[in-house]
């Protein structure tokens, strides 16, 4: 099982829609939890960290549910600029046991339409 | 402003030779650098984790050899492509955290490699 598997997507919506993206997961022992933005060609971008009470940051919903192992994002009233790769990341240590280690899930392309 | 710094932002090489990128954290120290690879339209994928004043921590599949790393200072980490061959072509990623648990991670900018 991979350590991160995230929806492969990709997502085609219309303005103002609401879009959902999920994460799951392997290793229970994981730290914390993130979603990160990756425009086309640039690096990542930390979009909000994932909280096990769950947060919101505007229109971004950010949920954690250790118990299942997933994480979640909500982006409602999607806009034009909305349109990136979405891709989750959980802190868990290494192989080693002697560092942490930021995974990503492999991302998920959403496009807004006009 | 950027908070971690990399260099070159783009590089074109020819086969067979070595290339070295540079990642600088600029105003904090970073104990540990994480080095990433991203080819087109796929994830990032953990190449290694740079440790100030230690040996890298290589994720299997990720040749030592090929791949050198050297964080020989609390700012600065260095990859080192050898030997260099077209399919080493993508995008590196640095990383860095202020911190062994690393909760907080700044990205460098990246740096393009096409290797001809």
């Amino acid at each position: 099982r991979k350590e991160v598997e995230q929806d492969p997507g990709p997502f085609n919506v219309p303005e103002g829609a609401t879009v959902a993206f999920n994460c799951t997961y392997s290793n229970s022992a994981s730290q914390s939890f993130f979603w990160y933005r990756q425009d086309c060609r640039k690096e990542p971008k930390l979009l909000m960290s994932v909280y096990s009470s769950g947060n919101e940051d505007g229109r971004f919903t950010a949920q954690l549910n250790r118990a299942s192992q997933y994480i979640s994002l909500l982006i409602r009233d999607s806009k034009l600029s909305d349109s990136a790769t979405y891709l989750c990341a959980v802190n868990m240590l290494n192989s080693g046991g002697s560092n942490y280690k930021l995974t990503f899930g492999k991302g998920t392309l959403l496009t807004v339409n006009p | 402003g950027a908070v971690v710094s990399q260099h070159p932002s783009r590089v074109i090489c020819k086969s067979g030779t070595s290339v070295k990128i540079e990642c600088r954290s600029l105003d904090f120290q970073a104990t540990t650098m994480f080095w990433y690879r991203q080819f087109p339209k796929k994830s990032l994928m953990l190449m290694a984790t740079s440790n100030e004043g230690s040996k890298a921590t290589y994720e299997q599949g990720v040749e030592k050899d090929k791949f050198l790393i050297n964080h020989a200072s609390l700012t600065l980490s260095t990859l080192t492509v050898t030997s260099a061959h077209p399919e080493d072509s993508s995008f590196y990623i640095c990383s860095a955290a202020n911190g062994i648990r690393g909760n907080t991670i700044y990205f460098g900018e990246g740096s393009w490699l096409t290797v001809v």
